[in-house]
């Protein structure tokens, strides 16, 4: 079974400020990637995926991410966060045969006004 | 296009006892998985089902079953609830999973289940 590891457990910003979040996953085959949020009091909502092609991936809400198989990683950015981005973020990984997702621990982001 | 609900929302039972959990995917959505989201163990699979069968199936006891029916609605049930089942349960739906291509799974609100 994949692991995913994300290496901040929070993260205090303020407005404005860029934002990367690091996520690691173990394994070797191919895999899935994703990046889910969850606003406060709100459902966990993808932000974006990347099955194949182009590694660098764009989401909703200005966030992006980068595929970099040599490192296992799938990094999460955003150029210039804003108080709403307040969330947690969970960096997520399937894989074939049995797709089952596996989540990272999340990371709490908070963003100062 | 409405998205996947859970219901109810909100439920207080007591140790020994046994809770129904509902979800409804969106429309057009065949496989449903489920998800216990802890603080403490953060987000654990469950189990997945599709046309009506469970395909997958994650590390908890068999306390915990599910089914699906055949208009994609599932259900999961925990059986003599303990203290440590306190948690939100997450419902899941997606396109239905064949060969070897995988699809995004959105998610419902939850159900905030506590046990006393």
């Amino acid at each position: 079974a994949q692991s995913v590891s994300q290496h901040n457990h929070h993260v205090i910003l303020s407005e404005a400020a860029s934002l990367e979040l690091g996520c690691n996953y173990s394994y070797g085959g191919t895999v899935n990637l994703f990046w889910y949020v969850q606003y406060p009091g709100q459902h966990l909502q993808l932000l974006l995926k990347y099955f194949s092609g182009d590694p660098l991936v764009k989401g909703i809400k200005g966030f992006e991410a980068e595929f970099i198989k040599s490192k296992f990683s799938f990094n999460l950015r955003k150029p210039s966060v804003q108080w709403s981005d307040t969330a947690e973020y969970f960096c997520a990984v399937n894989a074939p045969p049995d797709y089952k997702l596996s989540f990272g621990a999340g990371t709490t982001v908070t963003v100062r006004a | 296009k409405a998205g996947v609900t859970q219901t109810p929302r909100y439920l207080i039972k007591t140790r020994g006892q046994q809770v129904t959990l509902s979800c409804s995917p969106i429309s057009g959505h065949r496989s449903v998985s489920w998800y216990q989201q802890t603080p403490g163990q953060g987000l654990q699979f469950l189990f997945e089902y599709f046309s009506e069968t469970q395909r997958n199936k994650g590390n908890f006891p068999g306390r915990f079953s599910g089914r699906q029916f055949s208009n994609s609605r599932s259900e999961m049930n925990v059986s003599t609830l303990e203290l440590g089942d306190s948690a939100l349960y997450l419902c899941a739906s997606s396109l239905p999973r064949e060969g070897g291509s995988s699809y995004e799974q959105y998610f419902g609100p939850g159900t905030r289940l506590t046990v006393t």
